[in-house]
């Protein structure tokens, strides 16, 4: 299994600001990804975290707004830039362990996001 | 896009009972993932069932895959007042990794 960290858990901004969420892994990892939760909404996937190289977004999603690093194998991080109210969700990364023969998608604890 | 439609979307049950959640989905799949999540925290991993098994136990849980029908159940026997959560099922897109979410069933479990 892996252990997934967030740093903030919770933050409240002005619109117009920008936040940047750390996602931190506890073992290597393939695979890491950022999700989306609006409020009473399931999950939408923004993008996948690749290594060394540019995010992949998903339609909907694009860099300017929601750039993504992945230095390493463990880490990563989605920054929300220009924020709006509409910007107002639960982030989440997730990741699939590197070893272990397994699909299973792990998830952090979430970054609750308020916008003013 | 979601792929999973759940039902049903909310369920309310008393302490003891057993609780059941269906999922059905659109495309093929290679595997399909349920996660319970508490009070808009953060997903907890319950189960992965694999497209060619039919059904998997872990503890109170039981989650049956047809994938003739496109559609994945989960059970949860003698439920408890801490099993109150939101409940997602999840599917594969292709060998990609990404995850797809179904809209989630909120079970209520009155002690």
């Amino acid at each position: 299994s892996a252990v997934i960290s967030q740093k903030p858990s919770r933050d409240i901004c002005q619109r117009g600001t920008s936040l940047t969420i750390q996602c931190q892994v506890d073992s290597q990892v393939t695979m890491m990804f950022w999700y989306r939760q609006q409020p009473g909404q399931s999950l939408t996937l923004i993008a996948t975290a690749n290594q060394g190289s540019e995010a992949t977004y998903e339609s909907g999603f694009v860099i300017d707004k929601f750039p993504i690093s992945r230095p390493n194998l463990t880490f990563s991080t989605l920054t929300v830039s220009n924020m709006s109210p509409e910007d107002s969700s639960i982030y989440l990364c997730s990741a699939t362990p590197a070893s272990g023969g397994t699909d299973t998608q792990y998830f952090g604890p979430g970054t609750r996001l308020t916008v003013l | 896009s979601q792929q999973g439609e759940e039902d049903p979307q909310a369920l309310s049950i008393q302490e003891g009972e057993n609780a059941t959640m269906n999922c059905s989905y659109k495309t093929s799949i290679n595997n399909l993932q349920w996660y319970r999540q508490n009070s808009g925290r953060g997903l907890v991993h319950l189960i992965l069932i694999r497209s060619n098994e039919r059904e998997k136990h872990s503890g109170r849980l039981r989650v049956t895959l047809d994938t003739s029908k496109k559609s994945s159940s989960l059970l949860i026997t003698a439920s408890r007042a801490a099993d109150t959560a939101s409940y997602f099922c999840a599917t594969d897109e292709g060998n990609t990794g990404k995850l797809i979410f179904g809209q989630g069933t909120t079970l209520q479990v009155k002690p």
